[in-house]
């Protein structure tokens, strides 16, 4: 079975720090991994995945995020946050050893609070 | 290219009723898949259609069912409808449904059930 964690429900960053959003996840076999951002009223966008190959992944708006294997995580992170980052964040996870059977498997998302 | 676009975007039903949801993919992408976003279980997935067949199914009653159209255009019903179906129901499609895949996702339909 796979299964992901965002142990953050909410995050708050000042405008132009870093920003960090957590997530690990649990697979059988190999993990592929995807954050996806959700606007008020919208359907989820795509930011970035991992497959395989290079563990720093860089994807849309600046976002970056890190996958490490033996800390089972795929932490999305941005160097200087935008006001207009403040959305809800949600980290997925397919196991290449279910075969696809239980399609994407979300994390409870992460609500990510920008202040001016 | 037009992104993927689900109608109607808001429906209000009552229980016991039933419901037919659409999804028009993005163009040239054959998978599509369905998952219902509540605020107590978040987003859960439903089925996933890939050349008019059903490929996988999630953890949901028989009331759930779905089809693919010959185009790759997608409709998920609801039977019988109960409260806790009150949800955003989003469609996502992909180019192949390989687990590699990215799934672009449209803007969801809101079911209220009273």
């Amino acid at each position: 079975a796979q299964s992901v964690a965002q142990p953050e429900d909410q995050v708050n960053v000042a405008e132009g720090n870093p920003l960090t959003v957590k997530c690990t996840y649990s697979v059988s076999g190999n993990p592929y991994l995807f954050w996806y951002v959700q606007y008020p009223n919208r359907g989820l966008q795509f930011l970035l995945k991992y497959i395989t190959g290079d563990n720093l992944v860089k994807g849309s708006y600046g976002f970056e995020a890190e996958f490490n294997k033996s800390q089972t995580s795929f932490h999305l992170k941005k160097p200087s946050a935008l006001v207009s980052d403040s959305a809800l964040y949600f980290c997925a996870v397919r196991d290449k050893a279910g075969g696809g059977a239980d399609g994407l498997t979300f994390g409870k998302g992460t609500h990510l609070i920008i202040q001016p | 290219k037009a992104g993927v676009t689900q109608t109607p975007r808001y429906l209000i039903k009552t229980r016991g009723q039933q419901v037919t949801l659409s999804c028009s993919p993005i163009s040239g992408h054959r998978s599509v898949s369905w998952y219902q976003q509540t605020p107590g279980q978040g987003l859960q997935f439903l089925f996933e259609y890939f050349s008019e067949t059903q490929r996988n199914k999630g953890n949901f009653p028989g009331r759930f069912s779905g089809r693919q159209f010959s185009n790759s255009r997608s409709e998920m019903n609801v039977s019988t409808l109960e409260l806790g179906d009150s949800a955003l129901y989003l469609c996502a499609s992909s180019v192949t449904g390989d687990l590699t895949d990215t799934q672009y996702f449209g803007p969801g339909t809101r079911l209220t059930v009273l």
